[in-house]
């Protein structure tokens, strides 16, 4: 399988859930992402990953907590969310962050309803 | 501080007619520009990037854009829409010093192909 790959596609949960978002880059890359794509508004940028160590967090409600156990490998774990957290959830990798002109690739996302 | 807008949040276009999507960017240093694409319930995929090379830039698809510094703009092309460009599509701005991997995006502009 190549590039990024995000599982579920889609997730419905209850605000007592506690559940978790899987991202897989098969790139080779060491930086990876998570964003949230909320309607009618840009993507937001959530956190940063470089070599496996976390070096942005944009504000993000503890709720949301991220782990990053390899290079590869990108998780997005939540619990006691709100129904404003409803989103697509995406994941991106590039090759190292920091780089001027670095591409960013993206997973297909997954659509998350917070009911 | 760096932005982009998107001057359009909608595009109508018929099949075989031209495509013209506009992207003003602001940066206070040489940025990179890119252009990405979103089909219904998907990623962002990479259509093409300008790293201060060539200022005309072509992308996958028949698409390109060139960078106008004078106009500080980036407009995206295409001579003949086909059906399966309707999507959305965001213009990116990266660059700003001490954080060259930061991503800027745009509201987005809805791509209509009408048969």
């Amino acid at each position: 399988e190549t590039g990024v790959t995000q599982t579920p596609r889609h997730l419905v949960m209850g605000m007592t859930n506690k559940k978790s978002l899987k991202c897989e880059q098969h790139l080779g890359h060491n930086a990876m992402y998570w964003y949230k794509q909320s309607a009618k508004k840009p993507l937001e940028l959530m956190f940063v990953y470089n070599f496996k160590e976390q070096t942005e967090n944009n504000s993000v409600p503890s709720r949301f907590s991220p782990e990053c156990p390899n290079s590869s490998h990108l998780f997005l774990h939540l619990h006691t969310l709100q129904p404003e957290d409803s989103a697509l959830y995406l994941c991106a990798s590039s090759q190292v962050r920091g780089v001027l002109g670095e591409t960013q690739y993206f997973g297909p996302g997954t659509r998350l309803l917070v009911l | 501080a760096q932005s982009v807008t998107q001057l359009d949040s909608h595009v109508s276009v018929s099949e075989g007619t031209p495509v013209l999507l506009r992207c003003n960017y602001s940066s206070s240093y040489s940025p990179s520009l890119f252009w990405y694409v979103q089909h219904p319930n998907k990623g962002l995929q990479l259509l093409l990037k300008y790293t201060s090379a060539a200022t005309l830039v072509k992308g996958i698809n028949g698409f390109e854009a060139e960078f106008k510094k004078s106009e500080t703009s980036f407009h995206l092309t295409k001579p003949s829409a086909h059906m399966s460009d309707a999507a959305e599509y965001f213009c990116v701005v990266s660059g700003a010093a001490g954080n060259t991997g930061k991503l800027i995006f745009g509201q987005g502009t809805t791509l209509q192909v009408k048969p």
